[in-house]
């Protein structure tokens, strides 16, 4: 089976560094994707990890260990517009159609 | 080029009824795959297309059908709706070509059954 966790809330202050994370058991590994998604609005792609390590992007970076099955998603000098839920996937088969979701991080940022 | 779309973006239904969803790919995107949106399940997928083929399934009723046509563009469709299927529908097209392709969202379909 699957099963994929993170926290429900947090919260950070404007201008702080702040850190989601998520563990996952899944059957198959095909890579890790965090996606944002902004009330009433579609998610967008954030970043993939399939590799151990740190992927960079702006502010925004994410980590994974396979060997533990964790990952975070770092964002930086964070802004109030990064206030949305932040959702750690899975893609767990051989082709990019099939992902599974973890329930999602909502992240308030306070001025 | 474009994102993906998707009709109608808001929909009311009552109990028993059945309901089509349509979704249009990325321009050159081959895979569309449908996942389900609650408050309470979080993103839960529903199936995947490929070329018009089902590719992949997941945990859902058979009331819960989809195909996908020559041009790539999808449609969902629930008989017998249940006050549990209100949600957001969201569709999301990749190449399908590979696990590290990105899949793109449409901005979705609410649907709420009465």
């Amino acid at each position: 089976g699957q099963n994929i966790d993170q926290p429900t809330e947090m919260t950070a202050t404007e201008g702080a560094i702040v850190q989601i994370n998520c563990t996952y058991q899944t059957s198959g590994f095909n890579g890790l994707f965090w996606y944002q998604q902004h009330a009433g609005e579609a998610p967008t792609f954030l970043s993939y990890n399939v590799l151990d390590g740190l992927e960079e992007k702006g502010r925004f970076s994410s980590f994974l260990s396979r060997s533990k099955g964790y990952s975070y998603l770092l964002l930086k000098e964070l802004q109030m517009k990064d206030s949305a839920s932040y959702l750690c996937a899975v893609r767990d088969s051989g082709n990019a159609g099939k992902s599974t979701f973890g329930d999602g991080t909502t992240l308030t940022v306070k001025p | 080029k474009a994102g993906v779309t998707q009709t109608p973006r808001y929909l009311i239904k009552t109990r028993g009824q059945q309901v089509t969803l349509s979704c249009s790919p990325i321009s050159g995107h081959r895979s569309v795959s449908w996942y389900q949106q609650t408050p309470g399940q979080g993103l839960q997928f529903l199936f995947e297309y490929f070329s018009e083929t089902q590719r992949n399934k997941g945990n859902f009723p058979g009331r819960f059908s989809g195909r996908q046509f020559s041009n790539s563009r999808s449609e969902m469709n629930v008989s017998t709706l249940e006050l549990g299927d209100s949600a957001l529908y969201l569709c999301a097209s990749s190449s399908g070509t590979g696990p590290s392709e990105t899949q793109y969202f449409g901005p979705g379909t609410r649907l709420l059954v009465l």
